[in-house]
């Protein structure tokens, strides 16, 4: 069974820094492209952020690119988000995300973990 | 970047009933098109892909159609678990993979 598991979230002041954990397990985590989604509170889902299986490829949504760095350790099965610079705007779920290479959906999620950017 | 543009925002109607989505692409995106269920306090969950492929475990009561930039998707009768929020989501020109702001099936 694919399990996704998120960590790392919490309060952070503005400007601050957090970094999101991924642990996947259930499949070859190696040979799949990894994602980054999130969702304001209330709000619909946003793309944050995704990488490929070999980890050399990455794309950032404007919202989030010069500040948040995507990466991955296939040795551990782990998914990184590196969040800098935070902003009030960046409180959300976040949640990671499989799917297939090429024109696929999201066929396995996260339960996510909470980003809360306050004073 | 491809918009993604759903209706109506919220879906109200009693359990039994018929519920037709709306998701409207900015552009074509032929059949790259998804449907999430999102109950309060969880995950996205896939219901379809290719616009009219169920995911495994969906109930046939969920039905999508489409192509280009209309589509659709229908629950024949709805359920009392059907009672949440959709999301589309085009897969087709990315990145970003983009959704749509989401409907609110809600209970009438």
């Amino acid at each position: 069974e694919v399990q996704l598991l998120e960590s790392g979230g919490g309060l952070v002041q503005p400007g601050g820094s957090l970094r999101l954990s991924c642990a996947a397990s259930g499949f070859t985590f190696s040979t799949y492209a990894m994602y980054w989604v999130r969702q304001a509170p209330g709000q619909g889902l946003e793309y944050v952020s995704g990488i490929n299986a070999g980890g050399r490829n990455t794309h950032y949504a404007a919202s989030v690119k010069g500040r948040f760095t995507i990466s991955r350790d296939n040795s551990k099965n782990t998914l990184y988000l590196q969040m800098s610079s935070l902003r009030a705007e960046d409180t959300a779920v976040y949640y990671c995300a499989k799917k297939n290479a090429g024109d696929y959906p999201f066929d396995n999620w996260g339960r996510g973990t909470l980003v809360s950017v306050s004073s | 970047e491809i918009v993604m543009t759903q209706s109506p925002a919220t879906l109200s109607l009693s359990p039994g009933e018929r519920a037709t989505l709306s998701c409207r692409a900015s552009q074509s995106i032929s059949s790259n098109l998804a449907w999430y269920q999102q109950k309060p306090g969880q995950a996205p969950r896939l219901l379809i892909y290719d616009t009219s492929t169920r995911a495994t475990g969906v109930p046939a009561r969920f039905s999508g159609s489409g192509s280009g930039t209309e589509f659709t998707l229908t629950i024949s009768s709805l359920q009392s678990e059907d009672f949440a929020v959709y999301y589309c989501q085009q897969y087709k020109n990315w990145p970003p993979l983009t959704f749509g702001g989401g409907t609110k099936v809600e209970i009438k």
